[in-house]
């Protein structure tokens, strides 16, 4: 079954406004999370490194102050995306990594949010 | 040039037959590599871990050249179930365990 659980699985919003994803590890603790974000007909870009207390790690060209990520409990990160606009269109993906669970590293992904922003 | 390439296909195979195609790296630090499948709107899934030795998983075989630095897999007896975008993925443990992935390999199953 189904281990990392995101919630909105898809949104429509207004452009300007802010839109919140939660990334949930169901069975696991996950020691860190990664923020995964998918145009079509591409593959997935890494976005940000998050790991349960401290500051998430930005990939490079990824704003910080647009894309905020909370990763406030060892199951649970989130993703706020503020005052989107058309081309933050995307299909964004989490996953959850735990060595305990996976000694060889095996990120576990959730199903992905289809975020609309018209 | 790209961390992790992969061609784009689309591979139409007749149903039965065998498809291979292979993934290359930049970096010669990767430790972990991996398959994934990609169905149309759904998140990535998990096909195979690749190891030194080669492994075999049913109908999926990945082996790992790393002085070639390339990883392939070849799949047998293709079904219609098979047709995806394959998705070659590369472990940098040293960067946090970050995964790059490859621009997918997409392949089209017919009867």
């Amino acid at each position: 079954g189904a281990v990392v659980s995101q919630h909105p699985s898809w949104v429509i919003c207004k452009s300007g406004t802010s839109v919140k994803i939660e990334c949930r590890s169901l069975d696991f603790q996950a020691t860190t999370m990664f923020w995964y974000r998918q145009f079509p007909k591409q593959s997935l870009m890494l976005m940000a490194t998050s790991n349960e207390g401290s500051k998430a790690t930005y990939e490079q060209g990824v704003e910080k102050d647009k894309f905020l990520i909370n990763h406030a409990s060892l199951t649970l990160s989130t993703l706020t995306v503020t005052s989107a606009h058309p081309e933050d269109s995307s299909f964004y993906i989490c996953s959850a990594l735990s060595p305990l669970r996976s000694p060889s590293y095996e990120q576990y992904f959730g199903p992905g949010t289809r975020l609309t922003v018209t | 040039r790209k961390e992790v390439e992969q061609d784009p296909g689309p591979f139409n195979v007749p149903e039965g037959a065998t498809v291979a195609f292979n993934c290359t790296y930049s970096n010669s630090a990767s430790q972990s590599f991996f398959w994934y499948r990609q169905d149309c709107r759904k998140e990535p899934k998990l096909l195979m871990s690749v190891y030194s030795s080669g492994n075999e998983d049913g109908r999926f075989t990945a082996q790992l050249n790393r002085a070639s630095q390339y990883i392939s897999l070849l799949i047998r007896d293709s079904k219609l179930s098979d047709s995806a975008t394959y998705l070659c993925v590369v472990n940098l443990k040293a960067a946090g365990n970050k995964l790059t992935f490859g621009g997918g390999t997409r392949v089209l199953v017919k009867p």
